[in-house]
């Protein structure tokens, strides 16, 4: 079945310095790629919704230019945390579907990524 | 406005059947799921209904929708210790942006 898969699942970067996360979808293309951060025993929150080949669009409260977001190809897309601060250590995961699912209605998350910010 | 909310802690004894439950604000829904989430791990879905439906059964899972209460539940029945997890119910109007709940921890005791 499909997969979507993230990529580091745990990294540790220190205040003031970038880190990127991927998303790829193994199997299939996605044309739109979600990305959701979770807070220590929270729920998840929607961050961006990231369009390939265009920008991204962004929920209200998150930072564009903090949270950079680039979908260059079907299969990819990439979360930017600049300038990280501890604030920023988070849980960190993303969505696709799969259209030529015959369901038609399965949304897969990947593994999700854990950030550590010190 | 969107607003999905669950009890956030459920315990049940082994072998006992689990409830989970959830309740949304947008009667506009078309899709609900359930995921599952264990410590440190992503989420991984369980089922989902679409909004005509009433029931869907799915081995253990058997997934309720009262549209008008808009009121959704899980029920897992013979529920193991392998359940324990954190369970989301989530909603969607048609797209794939989903709004998640805020998360039921069940625990299951031997």
């Amino acid at each position: 079945g499909a997969v979507v898969s993230q990529h580091p699942s745990r990294v540790i970067c220190k205040s003031g310095t970038s880190v990127k996360i991927e998303c790829r979808s193994l199997d299939f293309q996605a044309t739109t790629m979600f990305w959701y951060r979770q807070f220590p025993k929270k729920s998840l929150m929607l961050m961006a919704t990231s369009n390939e080949g265009s920008k991204a669009t962004y929920e209200q409260g998150v930072e564009k230019d903090k949270f950079l977001i680039n979908h260059a190809s079907l299969t990819l897309s990439t979360l930017t945390v600049t300038s990280a601060h501890p604030e920023d250590s988070s849980f960190y995961i993303c969505s696709a579907r799969d259209w030529a699912d015959p369901t038609g209605n399965t949304i897969y998350f990947g593994e999700g990524s854990w950030l550590t910010v010190v | 406005g969107e607003d999905v909310e669950q009890s956030l802690f459920l315990s049940v004894r082994e072998g006992d059947s689990s409830v989970i439950n959830c309740t949304y604000t947008d009667s506009s829904s078309t899709y609900l799921y359930w995921y599952k989430q264990e410590p440190g791990a992503g989420l991984q879905l369980l089922t989902y209904i679409f909004s005509n439906m009433d029931m869907k059964q799915d081995q253990r899972l058997t997934v309720l929708l009262n549209k008008k209460d808009k009121h959704l539940s899980l029920r897992i029945a013979d529920t193991q210790t392998g359940d324990s997890a954190i369970y989301f119910c989530a909603e969607s109007m048609g797209t794939d942006k989903l709004i998640f709940g805020t998360g039921t921890r069940l625990q299951v005791f031997p």
